[in-house]
């Protein structure tokens, strides 16, 4: 059972280039989310969704874009890459609706822009 | 707006010993739900307990234990004799009825031989 799956595990991209971070999970999940991890800050979430076609804004939505079209994928867009948003980009997925239940992490992309 | 704070940055303890690990939310739902997880340095965030607004019995699970207060808005977490695997960053977690689970900043633990 793979459970939440990220790719890539690190990238490294230049200021203003765009790339996508993909996540994929096999539980039928209803509810994903995508968090940012910086020293000191913890976890921030950037967006969520709470099932196939609806997606919400986290605490810091800006600079990223997702979609959710399936059930299973749920992809991070950076539209144009800055360096502060160089960061440790965790997917994560819940069973129960809305998510308040416990969070099935994938194991992180680390993202440096350079 | 829902809040966790952390304020312990960084512990360091010494093997054997107890420690708690303190965490203060904010909320004005009546419904929420409170979580702990904990990320070893290898990186991946481990699921550690979830605790609804309703239910303010301590838990305790082998060596863990917590401790939820309404009245104080805290949910503490202790590690009893504590040993070099708890070495990790501790992070709180609200999730309110806005359908958002926010993270505290976390606390490094560091147990020492």
């Amino acid at each position: 059972n793979a459970g939440v799956t990220q790719t890539p595990k690190f990238q490294v991209l230049k200021t203003g280039q765009s790339m996508t971070l993909q996540c994929a999970q096999d539980m039928n999940h209803e509810y994903m989310s995508w968090y940012r991890q910086d020293p000191g800050m913890g976890l921030r979430l950037i967006h969520y969704s709470v099932g196939a076609g609806i997606t919400d804004q986290g605490e810091v939505p800006n600079g990223y874009n997702v979609s959710r079209s399936t059930t299973e994928d749920f992809p991070l867009r950076l539209l144009s890459a800055a360096p502060s948003q160089t960061s440790v980009y965790f997917c994560a997925s819940s069973s129960r609706p809305g998510g308040a239940g416990e969070l099935f992490f994938g194991e992180g992309s680390r993202l440096t822009v350079l | 707006a829902q809040k966790v704070t952390q304020a312990q940055t960084e512990i360091s303890v010494v093997e054997k010993e107890d420690v708690t690990l303190d965490c203060v939310y904010e909320t004005r739902d009546t419904t929420y739900y409170l979580f702990w997880y904990k990320q070893p340095p290898s990186g991946e965030l481990v699921f550690l307990i979830r605790r609804n607004s309703f239910d303010e019995q301590n838990e305790i699970s082998g060596r863990y234990s917590w401790n939820f207060q309404k009245s104080t808005s805290s949910f503490n977490f202790t590690i009893t004799a504590s040993q070099v695997v708890d070495s990790a960053v501790y992070f709180c977690a609200l999730f309110g009825e806005g359908g958002k689970l926010i993270f505290g900043q976390g606390t490094e633990l560091s147990v020492k031989p």
